[in-house]
């Protein structure tokens, strides 16, 4: 079945410590894109990535960092620099960076800084 | 403001009313407009999308949504809920300046209760 994996489904991290969360599309899309989900606060983007080897900083990207060397990967760190890590962590991909292409979901990653 | 608006953080209803899910974008959102389903500790899913043409728009689920521009809505709707609809509902919209960032409302609680 085509679709996005996500793993760890749950994260504990210690303070200081910087996590990567995996993120995995067998979809062929081309777009791919990192969203940070907090209680009553919807969803904010964090990176986005249209092709490999390019991405591009969205609302909320300090403290975290991502690489796109294949299409297929979309890997997200979390580093120490992020003071508030906890959250629900959701990566979603498209065929294209366009306003009608819809994005489809990964199960999504809970990370708990301890 | 750049904003999708839902008002309402939680919707308590009986088993087989009727529902609403009110949603509201700016100015500066454009008419591609979207609303998401999430089930507990899992990913979020496409029930139906607004792009163009009529502005009643049917989805997944019995579930449907109307496109007001004079009122700049796209509230959701079901004629008859299930407990199986308890979830969380976004509503999303696409930025005008922008091909591909979405913008999320902050979520609306639909709790079913038999």
């Amino acid at each position: 079945d085509g679709g996005i994996t996500q793993s760890p489904k749950y994260l504990f991290r210690k303070e200081g410590q910087n996590v990567t969360l995996s993120c995995e599309q067998n979809l062929n899309h081309d777009a791919m894109y990192w969203y940070r989900q907090d209680p009553g606060q919807g969803l904010r983007l964090i990176y986005y990535s249209q092709i490999v080897n390019d991405f591009q900083k969205g609302d909320i990207a300090e403290g975290y960092s991502v690489s796109r060397e294949k299409k297929e990967s979309f890997p997200l760190t979390v580093t120490s620099a992020q003071k508030n890590p906890t959250a629900f962590y959701l990566c979603a991909s498209s065929v294209g960076v366009s306003s009608y292409n819809e994005q489809f979901f990964g199960p999504g990653t809970r990370l708990t800084v301890l | 403001a750049q904003s999708v608006t839902q008002l309402d953080s939680q919707v308590p209803v009986f088993e087989e009313a009727p529902v609403e899910l009110r949603c509201n974008y700016s100015s500066s959102v454009s008419v591609y407009l979207f609303w998401y389903v999430q089930y507990p500790n899992q990913g979020l899913q496409l029930l139906l999308k607004y792009l163009s043409g009529s502005t009643l728009v049917k989805g997944i689920n019995g579930f449907e949504a109307e496109f007001n521009k004079s009122q700049t809505s796209f509230h959701l709707r079901k004629p008859s809920v299930h407990i199986s609809d308890t979830a969380e509902y976004f509503c999303a919209g696409v930025l005008m300046d922008s091909s591909y960032k979405l913008i999320f409302g902050s979520g609306t609680r639909l709790l079913v209760r038999p």
